[in-house]
């Protein structure tokens, strides 16, 4: 098993939609939590950390279920420039961090 | 946030070659990661790298084939040797916006084809 599993995708929505990502971790040690954004041909970039609290910016909302080892990110009114590949991100103690596969979203007019 | 910056951004080599890639943050950094992405891949991290010590590698990854240098605390290279098609695959540097924190930077990345 994977220690960070995300559906790969591709999602395709129209612009407006809205648009939920899952990821699940194996490790319950897992400190800290996080999505990321990666455009093509691009270096990826720190969109939100995701707290046990959940949390809110803008358009986007992420959640964390440590009980379910389970992370959501959530897009509401889904833009064109949206379009992405979006990549769940986990680190445990020791500096260790796990990449997921992403999962790649295409917002269509 | 860092601001961090490759060299080269994309090259061509021939099979047996090496690649040297440079890395530099706008400011002192502690640790620096470097990462590999193969087509359609996510992140894989070759090894972490810290000034004044040696690279500490990932399974499956050996000094002898991507030495690693962190003459400072701004710099690093990666050095990907005797290059096969296999290692074609874009390289990035990697570092944290702090030593407490495990929000990562990444720099632009170096797209390597071996033909």
């Amino acid at each position: 098993r994977k220690e960070v599993e995300q559906d790969p995708g591709p999602f395709n929505v129209p612009e407006g939609a809205t648009v939920a990502f899952n990821c699940t971790y194996s490790n319950s040690a897992s400190q800290s939590f996080f999505w990321y954004r990666q455009d093509c041909r691009k270096e990826p970039k720190l969109l939100m950390s995701v707290y046990s609290s959940g949390n809110e910016d803008g358009r986007f909302t992420a959640q964390l279920n440590r009980a379910s080892q389970y992370i959501s990110l959530l897009i509401r009114d889904s833009k064109l420039s949206d379009s992405a590949t979006y990549l769940c991100v986990v680190s445990s103690g020791g500096f260790k961090t796990i990449f997921g596969a992403g999962t790649r979203l295409f917002v269509k007019a | 946030s860092a601001v961090i910056s490759q060299k080269p951004s994309r090259d061509i080599c021939q099979r047996g070659t090496s690649l040297t890639i440079q890395c530099q943050v706008d400011s002192q950094v502690t640790m620096m990661f470097w990462y590999r992405q193969q087509p359609g891949q996510s992140l894989t991290l070759i090894a972490t790298a810290n000034q004044g010590s040696e690279a500490t590698y990932e399974s499956g990854f050996v000094i002898d084939k991507f030495p690693i240098s962190r003459p400072n605390l701004t710099f690093s290279t990666l050095t990907v040797s005797n290059l096969s098609p296999e290692d074609s695959s874009i390289y990035l540097c990697s570092t944290r916006g702090s030593y407490l924190s495990y929000e990562q930077y990444f720099g632009p990345g170096t797209r390597l084809t071996v033909t």
